[in-house]
């Protein structure tokens, strides 16, 4: 298996821009999740989702930022417009069950915002 | 609500001592915790997970970790330290979502 896969892997965009971050997960996992990693606030999850249901966005910062997850194996973080504060690494990570079962992580969307 | 600490920002050890990273938790009902392994711009690896059963875990690269459930923690080890272990170390508990540690930087010197 592939494992994870983001795109993509490095984003340079100007403030007022808007991104895109994309995700597929492993085959036959139901469940999605999005973190994002800084220096200052560490892995907080923004969001996920379970058979393609959002369950719990609660972490998503505010309303310029928005998921989807259109089929099993397809989901978009979408930053619009973006700000330099948004500045972070995005991962996405995949799992059979949300309550205990092991997440994999894929290597993560370095986003800068200028 | 749910949280780990981990209290060590580094841990410096030398290549073939034994090496520990520290993490506490504190969660309502049973813990399920996990430690995850980040290389420089790499992705977050699964080392190992402690659902329920025996309190020591075996994992990934030879690491294995301790539960203990009165000083509610669930520290990561192993025996004999490799300068390839030098990386960012995250502990974690899961309900739903996982919610990490700040993070130990694992330093392995030669």
């Amino acid at each position: 298996d592939a494992g994870v896969i983001q795109s993509p892997r490095h984003e340079v965009t100007e403030m007022g821009q808007e991104v895109t971050l994309r995700c597929k997960p492993i085959s036959g996992h139901n469940s999605l999740f999005w973190y994002r990693q800084t220096m200052m606030r560490g892995l907080e999850l923004l969001i996920y989702f379970n058979n393609n249901v959002p369950i719990d966005d609660s972490g998503m910062p505010e309303d310029r930022f928005s998921a989807k997850m259109p089929n099993a194996s397809f989901s978009t973080l979408k930053i619009q417009p973006s700000e330099p504060r948004d500045s972070a690494v995005y991962f996405c990570a995949s799992s059979f069950n949300r309550d205990t079962d092991t997440q994999y992580f894929g290597p993560g969307t370095r986003l800068t915002v200028l | 609500a749910q949280s780990v600490a981990q209290p060590e920002d580094q841990v410096n050890v030398a290549e073939g001592n034994p090496l520990t990273v520290k993490c506490t938790y504190s969660v309502s009902g049973n813990p399920y915790l996990f430690w995850y392994v980040q290389y420089p711009n790499r992705g977050l690896q699964f080392l190992l997970k402690y659902i329920t059963g025996d309190n020591l875990v075996k994992g990934s690269y030879g690491f294995e970790a301790e539960f203990n459930k009165s000083q509610t923690s669930f520290h990561l080890k192993k025996p004999s330290a490799l300068v390839s272990d030098s990386a960012l170390y995250f502990c974690a508990v899961i309900r739903r979502a996982l919610t990490f540690g700040s993070g130990t930087r694992l330093q392995v010197q030669p």
